[in-house]
């Protein structure tokens, strides 16, 4: 397996732009997390997916913020219109619960530049 | 308030010796997990904890749950240059399906 997969990896943009980021799970995991990663407030969870179905999104910062899960096998988090203190690496985790644990893979991250 | 603190938030060891990092919870611990990160990249699982005096080894590293104290502590032994990098603890505090993470340990290796 590829693992999981995001897109794009660097992301530079001018402030009210809109941003799409882009994540496809390991085949087979049934939750799907969004993470944001910066210095000051280390790593934070944005919303997260269990079968397609958002469960919590508290994380999400503001409405400027929206994600989606169309299917099982792709995700994508929207920033519109995006600011500078968005500015921050993006993480894509997926997961499949078992009584052993729910160990979440991470996606190599999106590193987001907002001008 | 940071749920899970870190310590320390930063460590320079001598190759070859042995470090231990530390992670504090202010609530109950449900699962205890442990990440490594090298600068610019994604997050790599290292071992979960679930239950009180739980102790796992992988390699050169050993992570430890003290479930009354809401503390687990990771131990490298004769580190190595390929141990460095960011070590973050995550936990499940509310039993459901989400990770607290702490801002994580950087950990550099001098040679």
């Amino acid at each position: 397996d590829a693992g999981v997969i995001q897109s794009p990896r660097h992301e530079v943009t001018e402030m009210g732009q809109e941003v799409t980021l882009r994540c496809k799970p390991i085949s087979g995991h049934d939750y799907l997390f969004w993470y944001r990663q910066t210095m000051m407030r280390g790593l934070e969870l944005l919303i997260y997916f269990n079968n397609n179905v958002p469960i919590d999104d508290s994380g999400m910062p503001e409405d400027r913020f929206s994600a989606k899960m169309p299917n099982a096998s792709f995700s994508t988090l929207k920033i519109q219109p995006s600011e500078p203190r968005d500015s921050a690496v993006y993480f894509c985790a997926s997961s499949f619960w078992d009584r052993g644990g729910d160990e979440q893979f991470f996606g190599p991250g999106t590193r987001l530049t907002v001008l | 308030s940071q749920e899970l603190e870190q310590s320390p938030q930063s460590l320079i060891v001598q190759e070859g010796k042995n470090l231990t990092i530390n992670c504090t919870s202010s609530k109950t611990l449900y699962g205890l997990y442990w990440y490594k990160q090298k600068y610019g990249e994604g997050l790599i699982f290292l071992m979960m904890l679930q239950k009180g005096g739980e102790e796992k080894s992988h390699e050169k590293i050993t992570a430890k749950l003290d479930e009354k104290k809401q503390q687990s502590s990771l131990h490298i032994t004769a580190s190595q240059p390929s141990h460095a990098g960011i070590y973050l603890c995550g936990a499940d505090m509310n039993r459901d399906d989400k990770i607290i993470f702490g801002k994580g340990t950087r950990l550099h290796i001098l040679p």
